[in-house]
């Protein structure tokens, strides 16, 4: 299967902690992009991070990518209330113009 | 700039009725894209589509689901004789090029309810 994993597949922290989610794939990507959904919502997009960059940061977000190990971390920093929803990460194959998702990390911030 | 539109946003149909989804993409793409999200899943990709042609419909059932996106109007997903397992989200992207370079904006989904 071309699909990865995404871990843990939730998450609970308190206000102001930091989140850390990952996601893991098989094959070689061509680029990977970062989503949020809230409930029952559509997504939205957060980070594009192509398969040359190793680091990207948007606000209190960081995407990090290591194409060796395939794998790619989302770092919410300061979390907030507001940063409750289900993360998504979406790989983007050589040659497919198709993006494949992992089934989320659901994140719950604990005021 | 309006994002991309779906509607409607919220359809009920009975088992053996027809489904017609829109989606009316950011101005200025050409590339639309439907995925269905069954509950506490991922998002999985059905077809890919530019002006009047059908790029990639790997992921369409083969029966009873087609798509198109025409020269002028939104693009529609259409379901013919739903049953009970097509009740999902159905989501609609655009991008101004292709995956490997931009990104795919999405759409605030169209809910299917199959009685």
């Amino acid at each position: 299967s071309q699909q990865g994993e995404e871990d843990p597949q939730a998450l609970s922290i308190q206000e102001g902690e930091n989140a850390t989610m990952n996601c893991s794939y098989k094959t070689s990507i061509n680029n990977l992009q970062w989503y949020r959904q809230n409930s029952g919502r559509g997504l939205v997009h957060l980070i594009l991070i192509r398969s040359n960059e190793r680091e990207k940061h948007s606000g209190r977000l960081r995407v990090t990518l290591d194409t060796s190990k395939k794998s790619s971390s989302l770092l919410i920093t300061a979390s907030r209330a507001a940063d409750t929803a289900s993360y998504f990460c979406a790989r983007a194959i050589f040659g497919n113009e198709k993006l494949t998702f992992g089934t989320g990390t659901r994140l719950t911030i604990i005021p | 700039n309006a994002g991309v539109m779906q509607n409607p946003r919220h359809l009920v149909r009975r088992r053996g009725q027809e489904a017609r989804l829109r989606c009316s993409p950011m101005k200025g793409h050409s590339h639309v894209y439907w995925y269905r999200q069954l509950p506490e899943e991922g998002l999985k990709f059905m077809v890919y589509l530019q002006k009047e042609n059908i790029i990639d419909e790997s992921g369409m059932p083969k029966e009873r689901f087609s798509a198109e996106f025409p020269k002028e109007g939104p693009s529609i997903l259409r379901i013919q004789q739903v049953v009970r397992g097509d009740s999902a989200a159905y989501f609609c992207a655009s991008s101004g090029a292709r995956t490997s370079t931009d990104t795919q904006y999405f759409g605030p989904g169209t809910r299917l309810t199959v009685l």
